[in-house]
């Protein structure tokens, strides 16, 4: 139990455009969903957490308007780095909580590479 | 503020050589705290979570211990499969659901 996936497991693509990645619980209703980014040999850092129905709440110094969440459903949360320059390049890792479980236990997707020539 | 502090940064273990990772951290209130595998270009892995000071959870090779200030993940006679990152995680009593993470311990296992 408690798998989330996440598209694409990689992108490339180049400086200007928008860049969408999917995240998905698939044997469980995802309440609250978050999105990390990983720098390489650093931790994660959290960068806005989504709830389904609702806007998402972003860390301090972290551009809303470049990264939009939605949060549309109870299984889905998509981030869209847009006009991705190079400095965007990361390692983005979603996770999903079940409030309903009680437990406060985050299950992460796989990650997406996303570089940014 | 909340602080994880993950030692050593590294750690070489020849297989079969048990040895321990530690987790200090500084919480005002710990709803739990959590334990993650995480493999180069992989998300990480759920291993335990620990909710009070006293409180054990094994799994195979790994059992993972909770005191008032750290927390100790006990690797028992490993094997190279076990070499990957091992983040520590805490949820404060107070807010919503963020968790704050440690840089992570890079465990490698040689046979």
């Amino acid at each position: 139990g408690a798998v989330v996936s996440q598209h694409p497991s990689r992108v490339i693509c180049k400086s200007g455009t928008s860049v969408k990645i999917e995240c998905r619980s698939l044997d469980f209703q995802a309440t609250t969903m978050f999105w990390y980014r990983q720098f390489p040999k650093q931790s994660l850092m959290l960068m806005a957490t989504s709830n389904e129905g609702s806007k998402a709440t972003y860390e301090q110094g972290v551009e809303k308007d470049k990264f939009l969440i939605n949060h549309a459903s109870l299984t889905l949360s998509t981030l869209t780095v847009t006009s991705a320059h190079p400095e965007d390049s990361s390692f983005y890792i979603c996770s999903a909580r079940d409030l309903t479980a009680r437990t406060y236990e985050q299950y992460f997707g796989p990650g997406t590479r996303l570089t940014v020539t | 503020e909340d602080q994880v502090t993950q030692s050593p940064e590294a750690l070489r273990l020849q297989e079969g050589e048990s040895s321990s990772l530690n987790c200090s951290y500084t919480v005002s209130g710990l709803r739990g705290l959590f334990w993650y595998r995480q493999d180069p270009g992989k998300g990480p892995e759920f291993l335990f979570t620990l909710y009070s000071a006293g409180e054990e959870k094994e799994k195979e090779r790994l059992k993972a211990t909770l005191t008032k200030k750290e927390s100790f993940l006990h690797i028992t006679a490993p094997k190279p499969e076990d070499s990957a990152t091992y983040l520590c995680a805490v949820h404060p009593s107070w807010g919503y659901s963020t968790l704050t993470f440690g840089k992570g311990t890079m465990l490698l296992v040689s046979p």
